[in-house]
């Protein structure tokens, strides 16, 4: 059950697009489209923002998308707004019934 | 519209106990599985225990094997964590989270494991 792999930080400029990776094995990720992602502004609680590899929930902007090649889980933000700076984690099924997250990407809009 | 609210959480000394609970309204809890997540002070997420609707299924994360149980109460709408012999490395938030996509989070309950 070790944790996914995500960079640690991130930036770009409003305007940029930006892509989170999040990669794991054949046992997660690899293995299932039961990727997520979540958005976490500082004091408040997770919020779902990908689902199923690239399905945005309702009322998600269109500006977040997200993919999966092999191993590795993408989430990318289009003509990033600074209400998008927050922390960003990925999430995943496992072979073992469990699920596991990453580990994080800070991401900060300057 | 739907909430979850945790309560329960508090200061505990190592090798002690809690119970926390997880209130669940504005959805029909018998049809999801239920999850906890938890996450430490300036740490990351940490999925920690999952149940299926009916109860027959649970599934923990390895470090809270046989130390925490997970359950729920459809007709009380009530998803619970028993938590014995805590540790320190146990305190953090603990988040009631809805359905296999995680798609709804309570507020969250602090457990803090110190003597």
């Amino acid at each position: 059950q070790s944790a996914l792999t995500q960079p640690a930080s991130m930036s770009g400029s409003p305007g940029q697009s930006i892509t989170i990776s999040c990669t794991g094995t054949s046992s997660d990720i690899g293995g299932y489209n039961y990727a997520s992602w979540y958005q976490q502004h500082p004091g408040k609680a997770p919020k779902l923002m990908i689902y199923h590899v690239r399905n945005r929930p309702s009322g998600v902007p269109d500006r977040f998308s997200a993919s999966k090649s092999d191993n590795t889980a993408s989430l990318t933000i289009s003509g990033l707004q600074t209400e998008d700076e927050a922390d960003y984690y990925c999430s995943s099924y496992t072979s073992s019934g469990t699920w596991v997250f990453g580990g994080g990407t800070k991401l900060t809009v300057l | 519209e739907v909430q979850l609210v945790e309560s329960g959480g508090g200061l505990v000394q190592p090798g002690g106990s809690l119970r926390l609970s997880c209130a669940a309204s504005g959805f029909t809890l018998s049809t999801y599985w239920m999850n906890w997540v938890r996450q430490a002070p300036g740490k990351g997420l940490e999925w920690v225990a999952n149940i299926k609707q009916d109860g027959s299924e649970k599934y923990y994360v390895d470090s809270v094997k046989g130390r925490f149980t997970i359950s729920r109460d459809n007709a009380k709408n009530s998803l619970y964590l028993q938590m014995n012999s805590l540790r320190a490395e146990d305190s953090a938030v603990y988040y009631c989270v809805r359905g296999f996509y995680f798609d709804y989070w309570g507020q969250g309950t602090l457990v803090t494991v110190s003597s």
